[in-house]
């Protein structure tokens, strides 16, 4: 059964730094791409970022570009996101997501599979 | 970066009717779209990729269409269970797109 378990979150001051951890199990990690979305109080759902299986290719919105870095352990199943210079607008519930993948020939990017949340709150 | 708006924004609809959601890009984005559900307090559930394929284990009132910059999401006979928030995701290019949401209520 897969499983995503995100951990990390909590208050941190603006201007602060937090790193989220996302724990996967259940399939093979390095076969798949993996993401962060997040999801301020009362909004919708705003992508983050992406890396491949690998780690060697990754991605960002540009609201968190040059602030927020993501990277994966793929000996300890683990995906990252370290968050620095936080500010307020980043208050929200962050979601780790695996991409479908490859099959038949065919490549998804779809998210199949998404952990619970982890709430950061960004306050003085 | 390429835009998605979704319409409604809002849908007050009853048990057993049809409901269609629209999502519309930007720019081209050939079939590189995705369909969620999502309930209250809950993470967002994948219901259709590749813009019309049913996800595994997705109750076949549920069905996508759509291709270029026009998409829609149709639920044939609306469930109780159905009453939720529905986003649409284009996976063609980075930044990996959310449209903003139809939230479908109980009329």
């Amino acid at each position: 059964e897969v499983q995503l378990l995100e951990s990390g979150g909590g208050l941190v001051q603006p201007g602060g730094s937090l790193r989220l951890s996302c724990a996967a199990s259940g399939f093979t990690f390095s076969s798949y791409a993996m993401s962060w979305v997040r999801q301020a109080p009362g909004k919708g759902l705003e992508w983050v970022s992406a890396i491949s299986g690998s780690g060697g290719s990754t991605y960002y919105a540009d609201s968190v570009k040059g602030r927020f870095t993501i990277s994966r352990d793929n000996s300890k199943n683990t995906l990252y996101l370290q968050m620095n210079s936080l500010r307020a607008e980043d208050t929200a519930v962050y979601y780790c997501a695996k991409e479908i993948g490859c099959s038949g020939g065919s490549c998804y990017a779809e998210f199949d599979y998404w952990g619970q949340g982890t709430l950061v709150t960004v306050s003085s | 970066d390429i835009q998605l708006t979704q319409s409604p924004s809002f849908l007050s609809a009853s048990v057993g009717d049809r409901v269609t959601i629209t999502c519309r890009a930007s720019q081209g984005i050939s079939s590189y779209l995705a369909w969620y559900q999502q309930k209250p307090g809950k993470a967002p559930k994948l219901l259709i990729y590749a813009a019309s394929t049913l996800q595994s284990g997705v109750p076949s009132r549920f069905s996508g269409s759509g291709s270029g910059t026009e998409f829609t999401l149709t639920i044939s006979s609306l469930q109780p269970e159905d009453f939720a928030t529905y986003y649409c995701q284009q996976l063609n290019s980075y930044p990996h797109t959310f449209g903003g949401g139809t939230k479908v209520e109980i009329k």
